[in-house]
């Protein structure tokens, strides 16, 4: 079982749409959760840490379940440069491992 | 200018050959790491370094050796080239009191025939 899964997706949305998304992990003892953002073909970035009370940055909200070990990340009011692919990371507290979903891409049309 | 930088951004070489790929950072980061990223998989760990005299082996070492020439400057070899080691890798900095936020490099596309 891998560590970090994702739905690969894609979410194809219009402009101006809600888009959400789980990541699931499995190991219980991972303490930090992170969102990336990754275009194509180009170096992911972080995006937002994820954290026990949930949090918002913008139009992105992202929320940590504990208890059933996943995490999301909803988009509000899509936008065409929100198009990528992002990365569920969980890791240890303060620990170098991370450990990479693959992605879900979001496709945001006009 | 970008604080990660690695060179080449694009390679195409032959089985069996040797390659290097460079790794550079002004971010005055002690950790550097390198990961390869093939379609459908999670970033996957090569090596990590926590500084100069300190190289230890990720999740998939094999092939694969490094260098870390200077706190700036980390290297990654592959020895003698194959197909399966076609992907996408990143070099990535951390620094000492937050290593779970790293900073990533454009990245370079290796395709080995």
């Amino acid at each position: 079982r891998k560590e970090v899964e994702q739905d690969p997706g894609p979410f194809n949305v219009p402009e101006g749409a809600t888009v959400a998304f789980n990541c699931t992990y499995s190991n219980s003892a991972s303490q930090s959760f992170f969102w990336y953002r990754q275009d194509c073909r180009k170096e992911p970035k972080l995006l937002m840490s994820v954290y026990s009370s949930g949090n918002e940055d913008g139009r992105f909200t992202a929320q940590l379940n504990r208890a059933s070990q996943y995490i999301s990340l909803l988009i509000r009011d899509s936008k065409l440069s929100d198009s990528a692919t992002y990365l569920c990371v969980v890791t240890p507290f303060n620990d170098y491992k991370l450990s990479f979903g693959a992605g879900t891409t979001v496709t945001v049309r006009a | 200018d970008a604080d990660v930088t690695q060179t080449p951004r694009n390679r195409i070489t032959k089985t069996g050959k040797r390659i290097m790929l460079e790794c550079s950072q002004t971010k005055g980061h002690d950790r550097m790491y390198w990961y390869r990223q093939d379609p459908g998989l999670g970033l996957r760990l090569i090596y990590y370094s926590f500084d100069v005299k300190d190289i230890n082996k990720g999740e998939i070492s094999d092939g694969y050796s490094v260098s870390r020439q200077a706190q700036a400057k980390f290297s990654l070899s592959l020895e003698s080239a194959i197909p399966n080691q076609t992907a996408l890798y990143f070099c990535a900095t951390s620094g000492q009191g937050s290593p779970d936020t790293q900073y990533f490099g454009p990245g370079t596309r290796l395709t080995v025939l």
